[in-house]
């Protein structure tokens, strides 16, 4: 069975630092993964996806990530934090099973930007 | 391109009244869109999976009869909350994959706030 786990419920970081959110990963066969932002009373925005290829990706807004299978990771970073990037981030999980394909989400972690 | 509405973006409606929630893919033909809850401060769980033409999926947990989920057309999924109560209210958000998509990726709708009275 897939899960995700986002390690730290907040991260606080100043404007200009170096940002990292971390995310593990459990998935019985190779998986598709994603990280998603999301603003207050808004719906998700796909920041950018692995698939297959490449395990280094980047993403808008400048936001990259690496899948590393030996650790079933899949962090997130951005050199340098802008106010703007203050938000809700979810690292997602998909791969077909039985039922079809079904993306699980982390529990997400909330991103403060200081100035 | 791959642009997700819903509507309305918020709700308030009575307990025991019934709400209906469109989702509809703008741009593009999606062959299946997801419905997700989220509450407060929580992650998005995936309620059910509907697909164009046939019975929603829903997941374990999640009441069929409560929530009723129509996907009659390649744009247009529907979701109506039946005699809704307080415990209903939260953020309701449909995503929508394109059809032909390989990587089960998903655009997301701005999402529907509900508040049950």
């Amino acid at each position: 069975a897939q899960s995700v786990t986002q390690l730290g419920s907040h991260v606080s970081v100043s404007e200009g630092a170096l940002v990292l959110l971390r995310c593990n990963y459990s998935s019985s066969v190779p998986p598709y993964l994603f990280w998603y932002v999301q603003y207050p009373n808004q719906g998700l925005q796909l920041l950018l996806k692995y698939t297959t290829g490449a395990t280094l990706v980047k993403g808008i807004n400048g936001f990259e990530a690496e899948f590393k299978k030996s650790e079933t990771s899949f962090h997130l970073t951005k050199p340098s934090a802008h106010m703007s990037d203050a938000a809700e981030y979810f690292c997602a999980v998909s791969d077909r099973g039985t039922g079809g394909f079904k993306t699980i989400f982390g529990a997400g972690t909330r991103l403060f930007v200081k100035a | 391109g791959a642009v997700v509405s819903q509507h309305p973006s918020w709700v308030i409606c009575k307990s025991g009244t019934s709400v209906k929630i469109e989702c509809r893919s703008l741009d593009f033909q999606a062959t299946t869109m997801f419905w997700y809850r989220q509450f407060p401060k929580q992650s998005l769980m995936l309620m059910a999976t509907s697909n164009e033409g046939s019975k929603a999926t829903y997941e374990q947990g999640v009441e069929k009869d409560k929530f009723l989920i129509n996907h009659a057309s390649l744009t247009l999924s529907t979701l109506t909350v039946t005699s809704a109560h307080p415990e209903d209210s939260s953020f309701y958000i449909c995503s929508a994959r394109p059809a032909g998509g390989v990587y089960n990726e998903q655009f997301f709708g701005p999402g529907t706030r509900l508040t049950v009275l």
